[in-house]
């Protein structure tokens, strides 16, 4: 079965720090990966996707970046966090016509 | 280009009473319809979806969404809520074209809560 994981699961970091946040899927090739940020609980805003080792495609202008150096691997950046970055993070997965599967999130506090 | 509506921020029922939460969308093209769950500091998880038969959709714990193509509507329901099922419901659209790389449109989502 598939599985998809994401670490930490909770972040406190001040303002000017970096950012890595990650996600592995397991038990599936090939996926297209997403990466969304939920501010209080409430809509997705889609940040990046993927549907390919290093094919990286941003949905909005901001101060983070995407990664997917493996097949199902996908790694969330930032050089220098701002205050605005601060959310709860979900990585998902899909397949063809499949729903999206989604990991448990992070919670990122920039202070 | 995709889009999907929650007219409701918050759905409030009893407890035994039947339930329902409203989408609306706008796609394109045909759509593939999906409704998910999420519970306080959680992933979403998949209730239910819509892609192609019959209107009448049923998914997990007992939910049940009708597409309706006139409408353009995909409306959640349940027969009898429970206090269990107080959560964020999240509807989403997705155009069926191979070039949208499996992009979902989420709704804002619609709080419900089921009193006792």
């Amino acid at each position: 079965s598939q599985t998809i994981h994401q670490w930490p699961a909770t972040l406190v970091q001040p303002v000017g720090s970096p950012l890595s946040l990650e996600c592995t899927v397991e038990g599936t090739s090939n996926p297209n990966l997403y990466w969304y940020r939920q501010a209080a609980g409430r809509g997705l805003q889609l940040l990046f996707y993927s549907v390919g080792i290093g094919q990286i495609s941003s949905e909005v202008p901001q101060n983070l970046s995407a990664s997917r150096p493996q097949d199902r691997q996908f790694i969330l950046s930032s050089k220098k966090l701002l205050l605005s970055d601060s959310g709860f993070y979900l990585c998902a997965w899909t397949l063809a016509r499949r729903e999206q599967f989604f990991g448990p999130g992070t919670r990122l506090t920039v202070l | 280009a995709q889009s999907v509506a929650q007219p409701e921020d918050q759905v409030n029922v009893a407890e035994g009473n039947p339930l329902t939460v409203k989408c609306t969308y706008s796609v394109s093209g045909n759509p593939y319809l999906f409704w998910y769950v999420q519970y306080p500091n959680r992933g979403l998880q998949f209730l239910l979806k819509y892609i192609t038969g019959d209107n009448l959709v049923k998914g997990s714990y007992g939910f049940e969404a009708e597409f309706n193509k006139s409408q353009t509507s995909f409306h959640l329901k349940k027969p009898s809520a429970l206090v269990s099922d107080s959560a964020l419901y999240f509807c989403a659209v997705r155009d069926v074209i191979p070039t949208n790389a499996g992009k979902s449109t989420f709704g804002d989502g619609t709080t419900l809560t089921v009193k006792p």
